[in-house]
């Protein structure tokens, strides 16, 4: 059973333009939602995360939006750069505290001039 | 502070052999992962440590061992290496909500 399903597989968008990740999970006790940006041969690293006590979270170009009636979150890169082509996970956790990630499986993202 | 990391980088095993990955953190983390990522896949957790001497399995331990002693390292082993282990490996660690992720190792089983 898939706790966080990520949509779509593959995004290609133009130089400029906004870029958009959905993500829907099932469990309601999840209450930390981040977003994981990987370049090609390289590790994970945190982009952005939201609690559920906001509806938006934005830091420089990119925007979380979350919708806790409709158990979903999604990214937006505004103005998006080739140098953003990466592969973005979105995940979840239920609990406070340290338990593991629930990872959805990934956008691969190609900004093209 | 070097972070998260892991060796080897790269390796090629034969079915049957047996192989640990190294993962070691110098940020005094108690929390530490082991991810595997397959094409399309996203990342599944294989096994997770909250300290050293406790660990537990993650969604796809069966062929992996782990073992904590120190705060500082948090190996894999695969003891009867399988073509479908072939993967890349993640290692990361977590203080708080943010997970520090190391370089990966990409193993292959032939």
């Amino acid at each position: 059973q898939q706790q966080v399903k990520q949509s779509p597989q593959s995004l290609i968008v133009q130089k400029g333009g906004i870029s958009i990740i959905n993500c829907a999970y099932e469990n309601t006790a999840f209450d930390y939602f981040p977003w994981y940006q990987q370049f090609p041969g390289k590790g994970p690293a945190l982009l952005i995360a939201i609690r559920p006590d906001v509806s938006e979270k934005k830091e420089g170009r990119f925007t979380i939006s979350f919708n806790k009636s409709a158990k979903q979150f999604s990214l937006h890169i505004m103005d998006s750069q080739p140098g953003d082509s990466a592969t973005y996970f979105c995940a979840a956790r239920r609990d406070s505290g340290n338990t593991p990630l629930v990872f959805g499986k990934g956008t691969r993202l190609s900004v093209i001039a | 502070n070097a972070g998260v990391t892991q060796t080897p980088k790269f390796r090629i095993l034969k079915i049957g052999q047996s192989m640990t990955l190294q993962c070691a953190q110098d940020m005094n983390h108690n929390y530490m992962y082991w991810y595997r990522q397959d094409p399309g896949m996203g990342l599944k957790l294989i096994y997770y440590s909250v300290g050293a001497g406790i660990t537990d399995k993650g969604e796809v331990p069966n062929g992996y061992n782990v073992s904590r002693s120190t705060t500082e390292d948090f190996p894999l082993r695969l003891e009867l290496a399988a073509p479908s282990q072939t993967s890349v490996y993640f290692c990361a660690s977590s203080y708080r909500d943010e997970q520090f992720f190391g370089p990966g190792t990409r193993l292959t089983v032939l």
